[in-house]
């Protein structure tokens, strides 16, 4: 079945360390996003990108870097400049940029120790 | 700066009750999408709609772009329906914006 898969579901840090979150669709999906949700909040744009090579900062991008060598694949790194890195992340995509129907992973959460 | 507001942000109801939950957007928007996040975490896309009314199953789901108001009904509801349910709107050519959800809790 077609669907986003995202790994790992829980995954602990030591303060300092660099982390990478896997994000893998097979929905022949352009673009793909990552979000950041933390508790009483709306999910915040980290990065997104519309095309292979090619991805945009959303509204939270310091501390993180993404890439984008397949459609298939965003990968996103949640690196030691993150200050507050302990979240629940979720990765999206969508036929096009901003259109039609948001399809989600099952989502990733970190926890800083 | 645009904002989403839900309201409720807690409901607790009993099983068979109809449930509506609101939504409320500042800016003109090209579709409103309402999202389910159960409690393992995941999300899936329950509506985008830019008028009028979507229904599916038990969830129906309004709009009114002249108001800027979204609704979410739930009839009958049951313990299943227990989840977060987020709307959000999509500026057009823009990003989305994301309420902060509404934690509900059916009762059987």
């Amino acid at each position: 079945d077609g669907g986003i898969t995202q790994s790992p579901k829980y995954l602990f840090r030591k303060e300092g360390q660099n982390v990478t979150l896997s994000c893998e669709q097979n929905l022949n999906h352009d673009a793909m996003y990552w979000y950041r949700q933390d508790p009483g909040q709306g999910l915040r744009l980290i990065y997104y990108s519309q095309i292979v090579n090619d991805f945009q900062k959303g509204d939270i991008a310091e501390g993180y870097s993404v890439s984008r060598e397949k459609k298939e694949s965003f990968p996103l790194t949640v690196t030691s400049a993150q200050k507050n890195p302990t979240a629940f992340y979720l990765c999206a995509s969508s036929i096009f940029k901003n259109t039609g129907e948001l399809f989600f992973g099952e989502g990733s959460r970190l926890t800083v120790l | 700066k645009n904002e989403v507001e839900q309201s409720p942000q807690n409901l607790t109801a009993q099983e068979g009750e109809f449930i509506t939950i609101n939504c409320s957007y500042s800016v003109g928007i090209s579709a409103l999408h309402w999202l389910q996040q159960h409690p393992g975490g995941g999300i899936v896309s329950l509506f985008m709609l830019s008028s009028g009314k979507k229904k599916h199953g038990r969830l129906i789901a309004t709009i009114n772009i002249q108001e800027k108001h979204s609704s979410l009904h739930i009839t009958a509801s049951h313990p299943r329906d227990s989840a977060v349910y987020i709307c959000a709107e999509e500026e057009y050519g823009n990003k989305l914006v994301f309420g902060a959800g509404t934690i509900l809790r059916v009762k059987s």
